[in-house]
């Protein structure tokens, strides 16, 4: 089974609008670590945000803020004002307990792309 | 943030010839590094995790007599490609993680380098 489902292969956002991006994630252990990044058309992997499955606020960092559904199993990244260097590939990725903390799983990604 | 540096950034081989990619933590110490590949508009796939001072582990389907690791210290990992053929062309992409065992430590990835073999 999937561990990261990302379902939206590609999102069109215009400029100054928020975007959501879809993540869901599956696993059996209670602690895990959920990431988000983004890999500009340069290839580097930048790291967005972090959700720890015992937070109980959704994380935010400045226009980056993950919807933590976890009930639903699902964290979503909700980019508000988007600028037209959001443009990129954007994954989700998990870490789990049971890997000793190292292994970090990626989604096959959602590429978004931010118009005038 | 943490930097982590690749070279090179690109390089075109020959088929049958080896090809080493480094990975170096640039202002902290990696205990861990990971190696990925990633085909064209496909996702990362782990490779490999290396610790300092000891043998990679490969994830299965991962030859490791062909995609040799070695993290010789806390700055440096290294990838080579031995015998490289077509079908390793890729880009390849290595992260290191500080020392500590906690679920949001961050893993900081490198520029990645674009192998193509001939």
């Amino acid at each position: 089974a999937q561990k990261i489902t990302q379902t939206q292969p590609g999102m069109f956002v215009q400029e100054k609008e928020a975007v959501t991006l879809d993540c869901t994630y599956d696993t059996s252990d209670p602690s895990y670590g959920l990431f988000w990044y983004k890999q500009p058309s340069s290839g580097e992997m930048i790291f967005l945000i972090y959700q720890g499955s015992y937070d109980q606020q959704n994380a935010t960092e400045g226009r980056y803020s993950l919807n933590f559904q976890k009930a639903r199993k699902s964290a979503n990244l909700v980019i508000s004002a988007s600028q037209l260097g959001d443009s990129a590939m954007y994954f989700c990725a998990m870490r789990e307990a049971n890997t000793g903390f190292q292994k970090l799983v990626f989604g096959t990604g959602t590429r978004l792309l931010v118009s005038p | 943030g943490a930097v982590v540096s690749q070279h090179p950034s690109r390089v075109i081989c020959k088929s049958g010839t080896s090809v080493k990619i480094e990975c170096r933590s640039l202002d902290f110490q990696a205990t861990t590094m990971f190696w990925y590949r990633q085909f064209p508009k496909q996702s990362l796939m782990l490779m490999a995790t290396s610790n300092e001072g000891s043998k990679a582990t490969y994830e299965q389907g991962v030859e490791k007599d062909k995609f040799l690791i070695n993290h010789a210290s806390l700055t440096l990992s290294t990838l080579t490609v031995t015998s490289a053929h077509p079908e390793d062309s890729s880009f390849y992409i290595c992260s290191a993680k500080e020392t500590g065992t906690a679920l949001e430590d961050t893993q900081y990835f490198g520029p990645g380098t674009r192998l193509t073999v001939l």
